[in-house]
């Protein structure tokens, strides 16, 4: 089974910061890995398909990017509304999500 | 609007089965795969079980093979999971969720029926 590690798994930043946030898989996953965004007590919201593809309806200071078993969701200018647990998901074999990073403001 | 609206949770003793229900609105049901995924209080997201449109393609998490079926019944637009021998680690928030085609992503979500298996 595939493993996914998000790093950090809790990450404190201020408003207009940029922001990394990592997703390692422990083989290679061939970029079908989507990124998922949970506010407290909502249900997930997609960000983030195959890699690098911008959900719609989702603000483009949203990035992702990577390859390989390195993955990366970049959040351009930390909003007070992004805060949130974000959690990486492969399919390329087998179905895992990562155990989330939670964002918080500083 | 794309609506999923869950139901059938509730109290279970551990080894009882419980039968959750994803009624689908505002799409087209029958075109598109869907999923059950859950979350343990104060845990991670746990993908459980996927459908295809026709269901002729099933999976299931290892954790709950031979214990849970996933199916759909097009016609009424409702997506089902039956739980059997439930475990203590069952207990979670259980979410359908749609998915869009094979690299669109989970793109909507119901919010949840939580399933609590306790004696």
């Amino acid at each position: 089974d595939i493993q996914m590690t998000q790093s950090p798994s809790l990450l404190s930043a201020s408003v207009g910061d940029r922001v990394t946030l990592n997703c390692k898989a422990s083989q290679n996953i061939n970029k079908n890995l989507e990124w998922y965004q949970q506010k407290l007590g909502e249900a997930p919201k997609l960000l983030i398909y195959y890699t690098n593809n911008l959900q719609t309806g989702i603000s483009s200071r949203f990035s992702g990017s990577g390859s390989g078993t390195d993955y990366t969701l970049t959040i351009s200018s930390l909003q007070p509304e992004d805060v949130a647990t974000y959690y990486c998901y492969q399919y390329n074999s087998g179905n895992t999500f990562g155990a989330g990073t939670k964002l918080e403001l500083k | 609007e794309v609506q999923l609206v869950e139901s059938g949770g509730g109290l279970v003793q551990p080894g009882r089965s419980l039968k959750l229900s994803c009624l689908a609105s505002g799409f087209t049901f029958s075109n598109y795969g869907m999923n059950w995924i859950r979350q343990a209080p104060g845990k991670g997201l746990e993908w459980v079980a996927s459908i295809s449109s026709s269901s002729s393609y099933i999976y299931y998490a290892d954790t709950v093979k031979g214990r849970f079926t996933i199916s759909r019944d097009n016609a009424k637009n409702t997506l089902y999971l039956q739980m059997t021998s439930l475990r203590s680690e069952d207990t979670a928030l259980y979410y359908c969720a749609r998915r869009y085609g094979s690299y669109g992503g989970f793109d909507y979500w119901g919010q949840g029926v939580m399933v609590t298996v306790s004696s």
